[in-house]
């Protein structure tokens, strides 16, 4: 079954301080890859995703991502955290045949910066 | 609005009762999703509409929940007889379509008491 795992549930990091959030999925076939932040009360905001083509993505507010087929990862990057990067952060999933938007999320990882 | 709107954003109900949830997807966009955010479970889907194609309601957990969609702009989902572990926050999405990208709602967060 197509699963996704986010292996940290919480991390703590420093302001300033890079961070890499982690993510693999389990899939026969390349999907479609995505990284979602979820603010407290808020809804989901996409971050970036990966369709095809060149595995390094960039996204907004400063985040980037590497797909790498080979440990089916595709792990969230950011090289300095500001204290607003506080929040929820979610990897997903879509096999590249659906052509939907059905994901299948990971369980999330919270992010907590100190000043 | 420009965004994906839901209603109510908070919704208090008891056990046994019936609740609908309400999304205002944005205009155009053809495809629609309901997801659930629940301690116990994380992000669930739970249907999908495409257009006038019959809706995908694969992740739906009971016979209590349905969901339609009318004139393929807003849906509504409906949970009969509510249960406790109802309790979670709906999430709506909607898209013009894969390349297009998809908007979420602020989801509507749902007590049973």
């Amino acid at each position: 079954a197509q699963s996704v795992t986010q292996p940290d549930i919480h991390i703590t990091v420093s302001e300033g301080a890079s961070l890499e959030l982690r993510c693999n999925y389990s899939y026969g076939a390349t999907p479609y890859l995505f990284w979602y932040v979820q603010s407290p009360g808020q809804g989901l905001q996409l971050l970036l995703k990966y369709f095809s083509g060149d595995t390094l993505v960039q996204g907004i507010k400063g985040f980037e991502a590497e797909f790498k087929r080979s440990q089916s990862s595709f792990n969230l990057r950011k090289p300095s955290v500001h204290w607003s990067d506080a929040a929820e952060y979610f990897c997903a999933v879509v096999p590249g045949t659906s052509g939907t938007y059905k994901y299948i999320f990971g369980t999330g990882t919270r992010l907590k910066v100190l000043a | 609005g420009a965004g994906v709107s839901q209603s109510p954003s908070n919704k208090v109900t008891e056990k046994g009762k019936d609740v609908e949830l309400r999304c205002d997807p944005i205009s155009g966009h053809t495809a629609l999703y309901w997801y659930r955010q629940s301690l116990g479970q994380g992000l669930e889907f739970l249907i999908y509409f495409q257009g006038n194609s019959a809706p995908d309601k694969s992740g739906l957990p009971s016979d209590r929940f349905s969901a339609e969609r009318t004139g393929g702009s807003v849906s509504t989902l409906t949970i009969q007889r509510t249960q406790q572990e109802d309790s979670a926050v709906y999430l709506c999405a909607s898209s013009p379509g894969l390349a297009g990208g998809d908007l979420f709602g602020p989801g509507t967060r749902l007590t049973v008491l």
